[in-house]
Order: structure tokens, then sequence, then C-alpha cells
């Protein structure tokens, strides 16, 4: 079946250092999500990319889709103790669109 | 708006015990998913609808049920629980679903303990 990997599990940062996450999936994507959850809460989303070699920024974070979409990417720049939590990729196969898979998660942690 | 709600937030069960999880929106989303979420794991897909009346299997279904009569509410049925059903379950919706599924919205989660 289809598989959505991300690298790494775990990142620790000192505040003020970049982090980035990985997003590989084993099928072609019609679209990437990605989602932030705080420790405690629930997912909430961030962005969706549906283009080939799409980049997209919010502020301080910038997503990166895949020329053959079945890789994504997460920046975030001068990380801040905010930004802690966990960052998940989710994507729908785009032979079925309907089903989306989630990858395992980057646990994000800052040291102020 | 309320979003999506859950309940209960917290719920133990006993072995071979059943239960619904509730989850309902108010925001006229066609489609709705439940999702468990296991350490180390991220999120796994159990049963989504892009409809009213139109359910169908995720990743992992075996041991639970769904039925969607509404477009507002979707509950989740554990038939006999088992240990393993041990997990935090989020239920979540969006607009879309067909062909492409959208922004998730997600509930504030069920946390269940099976003893």
């Amino acid at each position: 079946g289809q598989q959505v990997m991300q690298i790494p599990q775990y990142q620790h940062v000192q505040e003020g250092e970049d982090f980035t996450t990985y997003c590989n999936s084993s099928t072609t994507l019609s679209n990437i999500q990605w989602y932030k959850q705080r420790p405690g809460g629930h997912p909430v989303f961030l962005i969706q990319l549906v283009k080939s070699g799409e980049v997209k920024k919010q502020k301080r974070l910038t997503f990166q889709f895949g020329e053959a979409k079945k890789n994504s990417s997460l920046h975030i720049t001068a990380t801040q103790t905010t930004d802690v939590g966990t960052y998940f990729c989710a994507g729908p196969r785009e032979t079925s669109g309907s089903r989306l898979t989630f990858g395992e998660g980057t646990q994000l942690t800052v040291n102020p | 708006n309320a979003g999506v709600t859950q309940t209960p937030k917290f719920q133990v069960l006993k072995t071979g015990q059943s239960m619904t999880l509730q989850c309902a929106q108010d925001m006229n989303h066609e489609y709705m998913s439940w999702y468990r979420q296991d350490p180390g794991m991220g999120l796994r897909l159990i049963h989504y609808s892009v409809g009213a009346g139109i359910t169908d299997q995720g990743e992992v279904p075996n041991g639970y049920n769904v039925s969607r009569s509404t477009t507002e509410d979707f509950p989740l049925r554990l038939l006999s629980a088992a240990p393993s059903q041990t997990s935090v379950y989020f239920c979540a919706s969006s607009y879309g679903g067909r062909p492409l599924v959208g922004e998730q919205y997600f509930g504030p989660g069920t946390r269940l303990t099976v003893t």
C-alpha cells in the first residue's frame, strides 16, 4: 500500500536555528498537506500544495512540493519556542484521492 | 460555529465492551474521517465518508464500524474492545473528498484506554 515517510522523527534545535523536515511518498500524490500538532492538542492544517515544483511561504515557514510530486519539505527559518510541536505531511494517492495518508511526523523541540 | 466536536474526551473500557465515539460537525462538510494516533505512528485512517450514506475503509478498519446517516454526524463504533485499541481517536472533516480530499479540520480527540 501507499507509504508516506518523514524524516527525521525527532529534531532538537536551539532557538534561532533553522529546521527542515522531509516527506517522501512511495506513490505519486495529487496534493500534499502539512499539519502541526502541539503537545496534547489536535492537528491543525498549515498549507496545501498541488502543483509540481510548487513553493509557498508563510512568514518563516517555506513549503516545497517536488517535481515528481512524490516528496515535499517544510523549512522553518530562525525557530522560536512557539514552533514546538509535531509536523505531519499527508497526501491522497493520485489514483484514490479520497484516502489521506499521513506521515509519522517530525517532533520538534526548541531550546530557548 | 463549533467546528468538529467529539465526545467523550476520555473513556476507559474493559476488554470485550462495546461503545460509540461521537463526532459532529456544523460546517456542512461532505468528507468526514476517523483516525487513531499511537506514539511514533502518526495518524492512521480507520474509516472515511465522502457524503451521507457513503462510507469506506481506511488503513486499519478491523474492529470498528461507522455509519453516516446525516451530513453532520459520523459515529465510530467499537464492537468488542481490545487492549490494542487503546489510542487517541481523532475525527476530521473537510470540503470535497471527490475526487480530492482537502484541508482537514480535526476535533479535539478522544483518549481511549482498554484494560
